[in-house]
């Protein structure tokens, strides 16, 4: 079956530091890959998707790169803002249109 | 707008009670669903309707009934509420038939507390 492991958290970072989260999948066809944010006392949001192998998904200073050969899709931001702390989720839809969530990792951000 | 919205976002009530919440899109989408968030964060899916039709229904107590009287509407029964209920639950909507059929849209989520 479908799985996404993600890093544990939580993470704690200082502003304008580097953020990577790494994510991991297991698929057996050839999945859309997503991460989700949640911020506090929300639902989730669309952070940004890739639907192929080598597509970088990318919004509000976040990107994630679908590599098949590590079957990896790890979140980067170059330099994160108090405003970026949330919950983030990696997640994968097979065919069947279903998400498979990560077990999410809890960023912190310090000013 | 509202794309997704939930109802309550708070509900709290006693083991052996009932208990409905309410999810509507005002997004046209086909395709609904429900999935639970535990105190850990995990989320998992429960169910999926497409066109009011049940396509997905993971291993979950038959405690639990969605309805889906039509498209923009599934609402979630649940009968002889737990402890182990407890839980927030979101509603997601998508459009399946589309060029993005997988991104998903979430509602706010109703937190269940079951004492």
């Amino acid at each position: 079956g479908n799985s996404v492991t993600q890093m544990e958290g939580p993470v704690t970072l200082s502003e304008e530091a580097f953020l990577t989260i790494n994510c991991t999948y297991t698929a057996t066809g050839y999945p859309s890959l997503f991460w989700y944010v949640q911020y506090p006392g929300e639902g989730l949001q669309l952070l940004l998707k890739a639907t192929k192998a080598d597509d970088k998904g990318s919004n509000k200073g976040f990107e994630a790169t679908y590599r098949k050969e590590t079957t990896s899709f790890h979140l980067e931001k170059g330099s994160v803002q108090v405003s970026d702390s949330a919950v983030y989720f990696c997640a994968l839809s097979d065919d069947d249109y279903k998400l498979s969530f990560g077990a999410g990792t809890t960023v912190t951000v310090r000013a | 707008d509202t794309a997704v919205s939930q109802t309550p976002k708070y509900l709290v009530t006693q083991m052996g009670n009932d208990k409905s919440i309410k999810c509507e899109q005002n997004l046209g989408h086909d395709t609904m669903y429900w999935y639970k968030q535990d105190s850990k964060k995990f989320l998992k899916i429960m169910f999926s309707y497409n066109n009011k039709e049940l396509i997905i229904n993971e291993t979950v107590p038959n405690r639990f009934s969605p309805k889906s009287p039509d498209k923009a509407h599934l609402n979630l029964h649940i009968n002889s509420l737990e402890l182990g209920d407890s839980a927030v639950y979101f509603c997601a909507s998508s459009q399946v038939f589309s060029s993005s059929p997988d991104t998903q849209y979430f509602g706010p989520g109703t937190r269940l507390t079951v004492l």
